[in-house]
């Protein structure tokens, strides 16, 4: 158990429709990413938060947002989904800001578009 | 851009066999690399991880990689396969971005599998 919580760990929804995808980081730590996992694409970073602020981004859609709460539980939000969007999404979780530290992965949230 | 490549996208061993995953990067600085291993209907555990305090590094369950600047390589090993390593591995490279954030970037992954 890496001690990152996603939930739902599975999710079924209609193209058009609006999902959102919760993550619980690690105690203690403040970085939190977010990552899409696709047969086509691989491992795709998304978006990265720091202590309630975005600190970075990747590959992540227009129709995609996210945020980080001061409690530190991020939120991605997905939306006018597409067939393509399903995919695996995971949160990680990290202390710092820092290439040195290594992230922690949840289990992920499959995410079925129909 | 940083990046890495895995040779190999299926590696198949007997149990009890030296297992070799080969991982290559690209960076123009001093790369971090980890490796990462992906069961089934899991998420990422981290085996391992290079930031340059020594060369050999060793992890968990038996692994360890051994970084060779010569070479570009991140290789990953294990001395003798056990059924439970059974997984697909990701190597994957860490870099800053602008603003002051980090991301690792995944090679496409090696699928492990281990046979009696």
């Amino acid at each position: 158990d890496s001690g990152v919580t996603q939930t739902p760990k599975h999710l079924i929804t209609a193209t058009g429709q609006r999902v959102t995808l919760r993550c619980s980081p690690r105690s203690g730590d403040l970085s939190v990413y977010w990552y899409q996992q696709s047969l086509d694409q691989g491992l795709q970073f998304l978006i990265q938060y720091y202590n309630g602020e975005e600190r970075a981004k990747g590959n992540i859609l227009e129709r995609f947002s996210a945020q980080q709460f001061p409690d530190l539980h991020s939120e991605l939000n997905l939306s006018s989904l597409e067939l393509g969007d399903s995919a695996l999404y995971f949160c990680a979780s990290s202390v710092e800001a820092s290439r040195f530290t290594e992230a922690f992965f949840g289990q992920g949230t499959r995410l079925t578009v129909v | 851009a940083q990046s890495v490549t895995q040779l190999g996208s299926h590696v198949s061993v007997s149990e009890g066999a030296l297992v070799l995953l080969r991982c290559n990067y690209s960076s123009s600085v001093p790369p971090y690399l980890f490796w990462y291993v992906q069961y089934p209907n899991q998420g990422l555990q981290l085996l391992l991880k290079y930031t340059s305090a020594a060369t050999l590094v060793k992890g968990i369950n038996g692994f360890e990689a051994e970084f060779k600047k010569s070479e570009t390589s991140f290789h990953l090993t294990k001395p003798s396969a056990h059924m439970s390593d059974a997984a697909e591995y990701f190597c994957a490279v860490s870099e800053i971005l602008t603003g002051g954030g980090n991301k690792l970037t995944f090679g496409t992954g090696t699928q492990l599998k281990v046979e009696l």
